[in-house]
């Protein structure tokens, strides 16, 4: 596609429950970001892949978050066991290429609500 | 540690008028400073960036300075129209072969016609 494609756009979930979130990078950019935003914030670095290898996953905020990208594009968020504290808009973004400075192209997001 | 700080929005101008929207950082060594805009429904984007100090970013009509004497990347449009109504997002990048950013938490712009 033209753009990151986030996939749900909302997702309503009730406490203790697991979530997926999908994003779908721009065709051929290596690195993949996460990021999640709470209202009236700005996004916070969860996590990066270059290709396949997760690189950085220092902000991941506990071990009920994980992510993948077993074949280097297609990315996975998984929250286990959800808490009204991970409410939050989730963010994905790519860039073409590991240079720093390398623009990262973001996601509609995923607006994720734990009941 | 490292951080950044914006002016709290909202901001309301009429069309025509000059907007400033204040961000000033704390960070180690030489950071890259950037804006990233966010338009209604749509996900952030980078409007311009700058890499080393007295470096001007520019794009749209915007513009953003790097003053490392002041540590602020400010950002500056003469003549804002309705189009830009939008969350503004001052961020930085420490170093680093990452895309790891450290966001402000925004700005909203609104212009009225």
């Amino acid at each position: 596609g033209a753009g990151v494609s986030q996939s749900p756009r909302y997702k309503v979930t009730k406490r203790g429950q697991d979530v997926a979130l999908r994003c779908d990078p721009i065709s051929g950019h290596v690195s993949l970001y996460w990021y999640r935003q709470a209202l009236g914030q700005g996004p916070e670095f969860l996590t990066y892949f270059n290709y396949e290898a997760q690189q950085d996953k220092s902000g991941l905020p506990n071990d009920r978050f994980s992510a993948e990208r077993p074949e280097g594009s297609i990315s996975t968020l998984t929250i286990q066991r959800t808490e009204q504290r991970d409410s939050a808009m989730y963010r994905c973004a790519s860039s073409l290429e590991t240079i720093p400075g390398s623009p990262l192209h973001f996601g509609n997001g995923t607006r994720l609500t734990v009941t | 540690g490292n951080s950044v700080t914006q002016m709290e929005g909202p901001v309301t101008l009429s069309e025509e008028a000059f907007l400033t929207i204040n961000c000033t950082y704390t960070a180690t060594g030489y950071p890259s400073l950037f804006w990233y805009v966010q338009y209604p429904g749509e996900g952030l984007q980078l409007l311009l960036k700058a890499t080393k100090a007295d470096d001007k970013g520019s794009n749209k009509g915007f513009e953003a300075t790097y003053r490392k004497e002041t540590t602020s990347f400010h950002l500056e449009k003469g003549s804002v129209q309705v189009s830009d109504s939008a969350v503004y997002f001052c961020a930085l990048k420490y170093g680093g072969a990452t895309n790891k950013l450290i966001f402000g938490t925004g700005t909203l712009l609104a212009v009225q016609p």
